[in-house]
């Protein structure tokens, strides 16, 4: 079966550091992979999309980029973090029809 | 534009009485509409879709929900609630835009009360 892992799980920055999130997924290949930021735990807005190993799509233009040097695995990056990045960072993953989501990494930037 | 509404911020249910949470959505063509459950500092869980077919949907943990085309509604149901349904629940239709990225609505926060 497939499953999908975040890490780290909980992530305490300070304003102006470095962030690397990562996420990987077992047990599928080539699967299209995107990632989420969720603000005040309430709604969902979606970053970054991938449907390949080097193919990234943005949807907002902001302080984040992404990554998928691998089949199975998508990195969330930033050079300089901003106090506007907190949040619950999900990665997901799809599979005919369907999004399946990761466990999360709560991000507070101080 | 393509869109999908919540239209309540929080549903307070009894434990043991029917609970619907409400959705609605604007989208081109047929949609694929998608019912989560989030429970606190969790990644979202899939509880049912609608692709085609039956307009009742059956899901997970007793959940069903019912497509209306009319009322372009998605509304979730469960027939008797239970302390452990509370969570934040969110709604979602496929963009039609491609790669299969989905529009979410702003979550409904559902508290069962024993």
């Amino acid at each position: 079966s497939q499953t999908i892992h975040q890490w780290p799980a909980t992530l305490v920055q300070p304003v102006g550091s470095p962030l690397s999130l990562e996420c990987t997924v077992e047990g599928t290949s080539n699967p299209n992979l995107y990632w989420y930021r969720q603000a005040a735990g309430r709604g969902l807005q979606l970053l970054f999309y991938s449907v390949g190993i080097g193919q990234i799509s943005s949807e907002v233009p902001q302080n984040l980029s992404a990554s998928r040097p691998q089949d199975r695995q998508f990195i969330l990056s930033s050079k300089k973090l901003l106090l506007s990045d907190s949040g619950f960072y999900l990665c997901a993953w799809r599979t005919a029809d369907t999004q399946y989501f990761g466990p999360g990494t709560r991000l507070t930037v101080l | 534009a393509q869109s999908v509404a919540q239209p309540e911020d929080q549903v307070n249910v009894a434990e043991g009485n029917p609970l619907t949470v409400k959705c609605t959505y604007s989208v081109s063509g047929n949609p694929y509409l998608f019912w989560y459950v989030q429970y606190p500092n969790r990644g979202l869980q899939f509880l049912l879709k609608y692709i085609t077919g039956d307009n009742l949907v059956k899901g997970s943990y007793g959940f069903e929900a019912e497509f209306n085309k009319s009322q372009t509604s998605f509304h979730l149901k469960k027939p008797s609630a239970l302390v452990s349904d509370s969570a934040l629940y969110f709604c979602a239709v496929r963009d039609t835009g491609g790669y299969n990225k989905l529009i979410f609505g702003a979550g409904t926060r559902l508290a069962v009360h024993p």
